[in-house]
């Protein structure tokens, strides 16, 4: 069975320091990892996506299928950067399955 | 721009009460989906619909239903609310060929007392 794994409820930075969001998952196919962001208030929405490996904001993560990790990283947080943050897996054509999220905050 | 529009902010109902949330998408999108959000959870599918009519359990169906009568609108169903079920609900929808691109709504605040 499809599992994800966030094992950070909060995480906590400072303005300028680097940032790794940890997202590992359990499936046996071929995944399909992504990332999704909700700012205060506003609705949740689409970050990135390993099948682009594009940058957004700054946000990089790369999929490590031995590792079985979708890690979300950016080098230099900034304070619009706090959100909560949502690892999910895609596998298949079945539905999205979602990490139980991570509250980032970035300390001035 | 997607726009995914659920039609109550916040709800308050009593236990019992027959609750309906409703989603209006403006993007001909065919799959439309229902989560409740809950700390310490995430976000879990109740329903999800991939046509006009069609409807599948997702994770945690037990307490709700939904109707799909129309593509751009999915209704989700508490037929007797009960307090476990005080929750953020959030819609969603797609394309067809980007299942899991998924564009959400602002959520509704349910409580029920």
């Amino acid at each position: 069975a499809q599992r994800v794994t966030q094992p950070e409820k909060l995480l906590s930075v400072f303005k300028g320091a680097p940032v790794e969001l940890k997202c590992n998952y359990s499936y046996s196919g071929s995944p399909e990892l992504f990332w999704y962001v909700q700012y205060s208030r506003q609705r949740l929405q689409l970050l990135l996506r390993h099948i682009s490996r594009e940058s957004i904001k700054g946000f990089t993560a790369d999929l490590n299928k031995g590792e079985t990790s979708f890690h979300l990283k950016k080098p230099f947080a900034q304070e619009e950067d706090s959100a909560m943050y949502y690892c999910a897996l895609g596998p298949g054509a079945n539905n999205l399955f979602f990490g139980t999220g991570t509250r980032l905050t970035v300390i001035p | 721009d997607v726009k995914v529009t659920q039609s109550s902010r916040y709800l308050v109902k009593r236990t019992g009460e027959k609750v309906f949330l409703e989603c209006v998408q403006d993007m001909d999108h065919e799959n439309m989906f229902w989560y409740r959000q809950d700390p310490g959870l995430g976000l879990r599918l109740i329903y999800f619909s991939y046509d006009v009519k069609m409807k599948e359990k997702g994770d945690i169906p037990e307490g709700y239903s939904v109707s799909r009568e129309k593509k751009e609108r999915f209704s989700l169903i508490l037929e007797s609310a009960s307090t476990n079920q005080t929750s953020m609900y959030l819609c969603a929808s797609s394309r067809q060929g980007s299942r899991n691109i998924q564009y959400f709504g602002a959520g509704t605040r349910l409580s029920v007392l």
